[in-house]
């Protein structure tokens, strides 16, 4: 099956400080999304973003499909930007189950 | 509902339990999936319905494990003679039908299974 691949594991920052999180998958996929799982384990849906750059406040996304690479950017940090950053993937451009990658533990210190 | 629903958010069991998992999605999604999140791990596929038929039931771990969704709305996880390594959350998500909605899903808060 396909692989996900997200770095770094681990992030610790000052609050305002920028990051750029990244994910590499091993085949070409039709959907790639980015989570936001808070503390209280609830994933949030970030981006829809199989190709191309979206923004959305103070977070953006970039995919390069034809490299097999996303990245998420997060400018001017908060504490409450804290948890894990999840990628995930489907292969079909139809309903299919999501592959995630293990995530990046993001801490923000304040 | 506005989101969607899983319930209960905490079950305990003693292992060789049978127990059941609820998902409500959100109102009109036709697609609906179950996967399974360990400690320290990204969420795991288990099964997805498109209706009332299990499209995909692909990363169901054994025969123990059993979804259905006979109106093509509320979902049911059952899992027969419950084990020490079932514990996990359980995570459920839909989507809606067509075009660019069908591929984003929206998940649940989770069932914490714990089997002791």
């Amino acid at each position: 099956g396909i692989q996900v691949e997200q770095s770094p594991p681990d992030l610790i920052l000052q609050e305002g400080a920028n990051s750029t999180l990244r994910c590499n998958f091993s085949d070409s996929v039709n959907n790639l999304q980015w989570f936001h799982q808070n503390p209280w384990g609830q994933l949030i849906n970030l981006f829809y973003i199989p190709s191309g750059t979206k923004q959305n406040g103070r977070l953006s996304a970039t995919t390069v499909a034809t490299e097999r690479y996303s990245l998420l950017y997060i400018s001017s940090s908060q504490t409450t930007d804290s948890g894990v950053y999840f990628c995930a993937v489907a292969l079909g451009g139809g309903a299919d189950g999501l592959t995630f990658g293990k995530g990046t533990h993001l801490i923000i210190q304040p | 509902g506005a989101g969607v629903s899983q319930t209960p958010s905490n079950k305990v069991t003693e292992k060789g339990k049978y127990v059941e998992l609820r998902c409500d999605p959100i109102s009109g999604h036709t697609a609906l999936y179950w996967y399974r999140q360990s400690l320290g791990q990204g969420p795991e596929f288990l099964i997805y319905f498109q209706g009332t038929g299990a499209a995909d039931d692909s990363g169901l771990p054994n025969d123990r494990f059993f979804a259905v969704r006979p109106e093509g709305s509320v979902s049911t996880l059952k899992i027969q003679r419950t084990e020490r390594g079932d514990s996990a959350v359980y995570l459920c998500a839909s989507s809606s039908r067509g075009g660019e909605g069908l591929n984003i899903q929206y998940f649940g808060a989770g069932t914490r299974l714990s089997v002791l």
